[in-house]
């Protein structure tokens, strides 16, 4: 399986709400990514877990938190976003951060739009 | 610090014509150089990349790139090109050791294949 998985697909989403991004992988990769695009930008790195600890965090808001439980399963929170917040969300994984020249799988995404 | 150029916003190419989509980058030390493709409204697929050795890399889907370290060039080509090849292509760099760096990506060039 050399899937990642991502859901939502799409998320409509208030300033005052509260929600959650979900991505999942089942290669046995060590490290996950949290990225952010808009269109027609490449991707922004947010995230970096790596054994599931936090290795990097790209001076993101605390308006997006995000969790990693297990080695499979990485989520992205979100509280109180503002509009131009909107964009798709990506997650990624890789064999392990270290090995740099290992490549990142890339899941689907999730377009987020904020109201 | 590390950068990538992607000189072309857009490359338009005749179906069955050879394509180029050009890509420089800037790294210290040895590089490691990757190409995805992003098609609309999904997440970035591994290409291929340079970690070592050979300068010409095949991939998938036809796709080979050749590096040149003398010039800083990592251009992606393929001999005959398709109309599905029309898609977001993004070069991305990175370095040994690099993983508390992450990936840093080019802003893309849309290629455009017309029949």
């Amino acid at each position: 399986d050399t899937e990642v998985t991502q859901t939502p697909k799409h998320l409509v989403m208030g300033m005052t709400n509260k929600k959650s991004l979900k991505c999942e992988q089942h290669m046995g990769h060590r490290a996950m990514y949290w990225y952010k695009q808009k269109a027609k930008k490449p991707p922004e790195l947010m995230f970096v877990y790596s054994y599931e600890k936090l290795s990097i965090n790209e001076s993101v808001p605390s308006r997006f938190s995000p969790e990693c439980p297990n080695s499979s399963l990485l989520n992205l929170h979100l509280h109180a976003l503002q509009p131009e917040d909107s964009a798709l969300y990506l997650c990624a994984s890789s064999q392990d951060q270290a090995s740099s020249y290992n490549e990142q799988f890339f899941g689907p995404g999730t377009r987020l739009t904020v109201l | 610090a590390q950068s990538v150029a992607q000189p072309e916003d857009q490359v338009n190419v005749a179906e069955g014509n050879p394509l180029t989509v050009k890509c420089t980058y800037s790294v210290s030390g040895n590089p490691y150089l990757f190409w995805y493709v992003q098609y609309p409204n999904r997440g970035l697929q591994f290409l291929l990349k340079y970690i070592t050795g050979d300068n010409l890399v095949k991939g998938s889907y036809g796709f080979e790139a050749e590096f040149n370290k003398s010039q800083t060039s990592f251009h992606l080509k393929k001999p005959s090109a398709l109309v599905s090849d029309s898609a977001l292509y993004f070069c991305a760099v990175t370095r040994p050791g690099g993983g508390a760096d992450g990936l840093t990506f080019g802003k893309g060039t849309h290629l455009i294949i017309q029949p």
